[in-house]
Protein backbone atom coordinates (compact mmCIF):
# COMPACT_ATOMS: atom_id res chain seq x y z
CA UNK A 1 0.00 0.00 0.00
CA UNK A 2 1.64 3.14 -0.88
CA UNK A 3 2.21 5.56 1.65
CA UNK A 4 1.54 9.39 1.06
CA UNK A 5 3.47 12.64 2.86
CA UNK A 6 1.63 15.81 2.19
CA UNK A 7 2.34 19.19 4.56
CA UNK A 8 -0.08 19.49 7.41
CA UNK A 9 -0.89 23.28 6.96
CA UNK A 10 -0.72 25.82 4.59
CA UNK A 11 -2.06 29.40 4.77
CA UNK A 12 -3.22 31.37 1.71
CA UNK A 13 -5.26 34.73 1.03
CA UNK A 14 -7.93 34.78 -1.10
CA UNK A 15 -7.74 35.36 -4.94
CA UNK A 16 -4.00 33.53 -4.79
CA UNK A 17 -3.25 29.91 -6.02
CA UNK A 18 -2.73 27.29 -3.76
CA UNK A 19 -0.11 24.53 -4.18
CA UNK A 20 -0.34 20.79 -2.32
CA UNK A 21 2.50 18.77 -3.19
CA UNK A 22 2.09 14.98 -2.43
CA UNK A 23 4.71 12.40 -2.31
CA UNK A 24 4.43 8.58 -3.03
CA UNK A 25 7.20 7.05 -3.70
CA UNK A 26 6.50 3.87 -3.76
CA UNK A 27 3.13 4.53 -6.01
CA UNK A 28 2.27 0.97 -7.61
CA UNK A 29 1.98 0.60 -11.60
CA UNK A 30 -1.67 0.37 -11.52
CA UNK A 31 -2.61 3.10 -8.76
CA UNK A 32 -4.54 6.19 -9.89
CA UNK A 33 -3.67 9.69 -7.36
CA UNK A 34 -6.77 10.75 -5.90
CA UNK A 35 -7.72 14.16 -3.89
CA UNK A 36 -10.40 14.75 -1.59
CA UNK A 37 -11.55 17.75 -0.22
CA UNK A 38 -12.92 17.67 3.94
CA UNK A 39 -14.82 20.47 5.89
CA UNK A 40 -16.20 19.81 9.40
CA UNK A 41 -18.52 17.59 10.45
CA UNK A 42 -19.40 16.48 6.61
CA UNK A 43 -17.83 14.04 4.97
CA UNK A 44 -15.09 14.05 2.21
CA UNK A 45 -15.78 15.05 -0.96
CA UNK A 46 -13.60 13.72 -4.30
CA UNK A 47 -12.03 16.84 -5.65
CA UNK A 48 -10.11 15.50 -8.84
CA UNK A 49 -8.31 12.02 -9.88
CA UNK A 50 -5.77 11.53 -12.64
CA UNK A 51 -2.87 8.66 -13.48
CA UNK A 52 -0.62 10.92 -15.09
CA UNK A 53 0.51 13.98 -16.51
CA UNK A 54 -2.07 16.82 -16.04
CA UNK A 55 -5.50 16.79 -15.25
CA UNK A 56 -8.03 19.39 -14.89
CA UNK A 57 -11.36 20.07 -14.11
CA UNK A 58 -13.58 22.88 -12.78
CA UNK A 59 -12.21 23.20 -9.62
CA UNK A 60 -8.63 22.05 -9.35
CA UNK A 61 -5.82 20.90 -11.49
CA UNK A 62 -3.65 17.64 -10.47
CA UNK A 63 0.18 17.41 -11.94
CA UNK A 64 1.49 14.49 -11.98
CA UNK A 65 5.17 13.85 -12.77
CA UNK A 66 6.73 10.99 -15.42
CA UNK A 67 8.01 9.01 -12.45
CA UNK A 68 4.68 9.90 -10.75
CA UNK A 69 6.34 9.98 -7.25
CA UNK A 70 4.28 12.79 -6.82
CA UNK A 71 1.75 14.88 -7.46
CA UNK A 72 0.62 18.57 -6.71
CA UNK A 73 -3.14 19.73 -6.41
CA UNK A 74 -3.38 23.57 -7.64
CA UNK A 75 -6.22 25.37 -6.13
CA UNK A 76 -6.74 28.64 -8.61
CA UNK A 77 -8.11 32.08 -7.10
CA UNK A 78 -8.73 30.50 -3.57
CA UNK A 79 -11.84 31.85 -1.56
CA UNK A 80 -12.70 31.61 2.12
CA UNK A 81 -15.08 28.87 1.41
CA UNK A 82 -11.82 26.79 0.04
CA UNK A 83 -10.74 26.73 3.69
CA UNK A 84 -10.81 22.51 4.11
CA UNK A 85 -8.57 19.49 4.59
CA UNK A 86 -7.26 17.82 1.43
CA UNK A 87 -6.47 14.48 1.26
CA UNK A 88 -4.27 12.54 -0.93
CA UNK A 89 -4.82 8.96 -1.90
CA UNK A 90 -3.09 6.45 -3.82
CA UNK A 91 -4.12 3.21 -4.35
CA UNK A 92 -7.26 1.01 -5.50
CA UNK A 93 -10.31 2.23 -3.76
CA UNK A 94 -10.53 -0.80 -1.02
CA UNK A 95 -7.37 0.11 0.41
CA UNK A 96 -7.49 3.49 0.42
CA UNK A 97 -5.58 5.28 3.48
CA UNK A 98 -6.78 9.27 4.42
CA UNK A 99 -3.62 10.75 6.62
CA UNK A 100 -4.10 13.53 8.42
CA UNK A 101 -4.42 15.89 5.13
CA UNK A 102 -3.22 19.32 4.49
CA UNK A 103 -5.56 22.20 6.26
CA UNK A 104 -5.58 24.99 4.20
CA UNK A 105 -6.42 28.21 5.46
CA UNK A 106 -7.44 31.11 3.03
CA UNK A 107 -7.43 34.81 5.09
CA UNK A 108 -9.03 37.92 3.72
CA UNK B 1 -31.26 12.44 -6.35
CA UNK B 2 -28.41 10.19 -5.77
CA UNK B 3 -26.05 9.46 -2.94
CA UNK B 4 -25.42 8.01 0.43
CA UNK B 5 -27.75 8.44 3.86
CA UNK B 6 -26.70 7.85 6.92
CA UNK B 7 -28.60 8.11 10.22
CA UNK B 8 -29.43 9.58 12.64
CA UNK B 9 -26.53 12.27 12.52
CA UNK B 10 -26.16 12.61 16.10
CA UNK B 11 -25.88 9.20 18.18
CA UNK B 12 -25.73 8.37 22.48
CA UNK B 13 -24.94 5.48 23.62
CA UNK B 14 -24.43 4.18 27.47
CA UNK B 15 -21.96 2.10 28.51
CA UNK B 16 -22.23 -1.34 27.80
CA UNK B 17 -25.00 -0.96 25.16
CA UNK B 18 -24.94 -1.74 21.41
CA UNK B 19 -25.71 0.48 18.70
CA UNK B 20 -26.13 0.23 15.37
CA UNK B 21 -25.68 3.12 12.68
CA UNK B 22 -27.54 3.32 9.70
CA UNK B 23 -26.15 3.76 6.21
CA UNK B 24 -27.86 3.40 2.74
CA UNK B 25 -26.91 4.39 -1.26
CA UNK B 26 -28.83 4.69 -4.20
CA UNK B 27 -25.90 5.13 -6.87
CA UNK B 28 -26.17 1.03 -7.21
CA UNK B 29 -22.61 0.83 -5.95
CA UNK B 30 -20.80 -2.32 -5.56
CA UNK B 31 -18.72 -2.05 -2.86
CA UNK B 32 -18.97 -0.12 0.38
CA UNK B 33 -17.33 1.30 3.79
CA UNK B 34 -17.19 2.40 7.22
CA UNK B 35 -14.47 4.93 8.63
CA UNK B 36 -14.59 6.46 11.62
CA UNK B 37 -13.15 10.04 12.53
CA UNK B 38 -11.37 11.40 15.82
CA UNK B 39 -11.04 14.95 16.23
CA UNK B 40 -7.75 16.36 14.06
CA UNK B 41 -7.29 13.40 12.83
CA UNK B 42 -7.75 11.49 8.99
CA UNK B 43 -10.39 8.60 8.74
CA UNK B 44 -9.42 5.21 9.53
CA UNK B 45 -10.82 1.85 7.67
CA UNK B 46 -13.06 -0.15 9.83
CA UNK B 47 -14.80 -2.32 7.67
CA UNK B 48 -15.56 -2.52 4.18
CA UNK B 49 -17.45 -4.83 1.86
CA UNK B 50 -16.87 -5.49 -2.08
CA UNK B 51 -20.20 -7.12 -2.98
CA UNK B 52 -23.68 -8.31 -0.93
CA UNK B 53 -23.03 -10.85 1.40
CA UNK B 54 -19.44 -10.48 2.33
CA UNK B 55 -16.89 -8.12 4.20
CA UNK B 56 -13.59 -7.54 5.27
CA UNK B 57 -11.99 -5.94 8.15
CA UNK B 58 -10.31 -2.57 7.87
CA UNK B 59 -7.66 -1.53 9.83
CA UNK B 60 -9.46 -0.88 13.32
CA UNK B 61 -12.33 -3.60 12.89
CA UNK B 62 -11.99 -4.83 16.69
CA UNK B 63 -15.54 -3.91 18.74
CA UNK B 64 -17.52 -3.39 15.59
CA UNK B 65 -19.50 -5.82 13.76
CA UNK B 66 -21.43 -5.10 10.07
CA UNK B 67 -23.74 -7.11 7.81
CA UNK B 68 -23.81 -6.53 3.93
CA UNK B 69 -27.73 -8.34 3.04
CA UNK B 70 -28.55 -6.05 0.43
CA UNK B 71 -26.72 -3.76 -2.03
CA UNK B 72 -27.89 -0.12 -1.05
CA UNK B 73 -27.33 -0.96 3.12
CA UNK B 74 -24.66 -1.83 5.06
CA UNK B 75 -25.18 -1.07 8.75
CA UNK B 76 -22.33 -0.73 11.47
CA UNK B 77 -22.98 -2.27 15.10
CA UNK B 78 -21.12 -0.40 17.70
CA UNK B 79 -20.60 -3.06 20.54
CA UNK B 80 -19.93 -2.87 24.25
CA UNK B 81 -16.34 -4.58 23.23
CA UNK B 82 -15.53 -0.98 21.47
CA UNK B 83 -13.72 0.69 24.60
CA UNK B 84 -13.72 4.31 23.09
CA UNK B 85 -16.76 4.46 20.76
CA UNK B 86 -16.71 8.20 20.59
CA UNK B 87 -15.82 9.64 17.16
CA UNK B 88 -17.40 11.02 13.79
CA UNK B 89 -18.28 7.56 11.65
CA UNK B 90 -18.27 8.08 8.05
CA UNK B 91 -19.78 5.96 5.50
CA UNK B 92 -18.98 5.55 1.54
CA UNK B 93 -19.56 3.58 -1.16
CA UNK B 94 -17.93 3.32 -4.61
CA UNK B 95 -18.30 1.25 -8.03
CA UNK B 96 -16.44 -1.48 -6.91
CA UNK B 97 -15.95 -4.64 -9.11
CA UNK B 98 -13.36 -4.81 -11.91
CA UNK B 99 -13.55 -0.42 -11.64
CA UNK B 100 -11.10 -0.82 -8.44
CA UNK B 101 -9.71 2.89 -8.31
CA UNK B 102 -13.01 5.10 -8.87
CA UNK B 103 -13.30 7.31 -6.40
CA UNK B 104 -15.64 7.08 -2.72
CA UNK B 105 -18.81 8.85 -2.57
CA UNK B 106 -19.91 9.63 1.74
CA UNK B 107 -22.31 9.92 3.44
CA UNK B 108 -22.72 13.71 6.01
CA UNK B 109 -21.29 10.94 9.10
CA UNK B 110 -22.93 9.98 12.15
CA UNK B 111 -21.53 11.21 15.45
CA UNK B 112 -21.64 9.10 17.94
CA UNK B 113 -21.11 10.57 21.93
CA UNK B 114 -21.01 8.05 25.32
CA UNK B 115 -23.53 9.31 27.81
Amino acid sequence: LAKTTQPISMDSYEGQEVNITCSHNNIATNDYITWYQQFPSQGPRFIIQGYKTKVTNEVASLFIPADRKSSTLSLPRVSLSDTAVYYCLVGPDYKLSFGAGTTVTVRA
Amino acid sequence: DGGITQSPKYLFRKEGQNVTLSCEQNLNHDAMYWYRQDPGQGLRLIYYSQIVNDFQKGDIAEGYSVSREKKESFPLTVTSAQKNPTAFYLCASSIGGSYSNQPQHFGDGTRLSIL
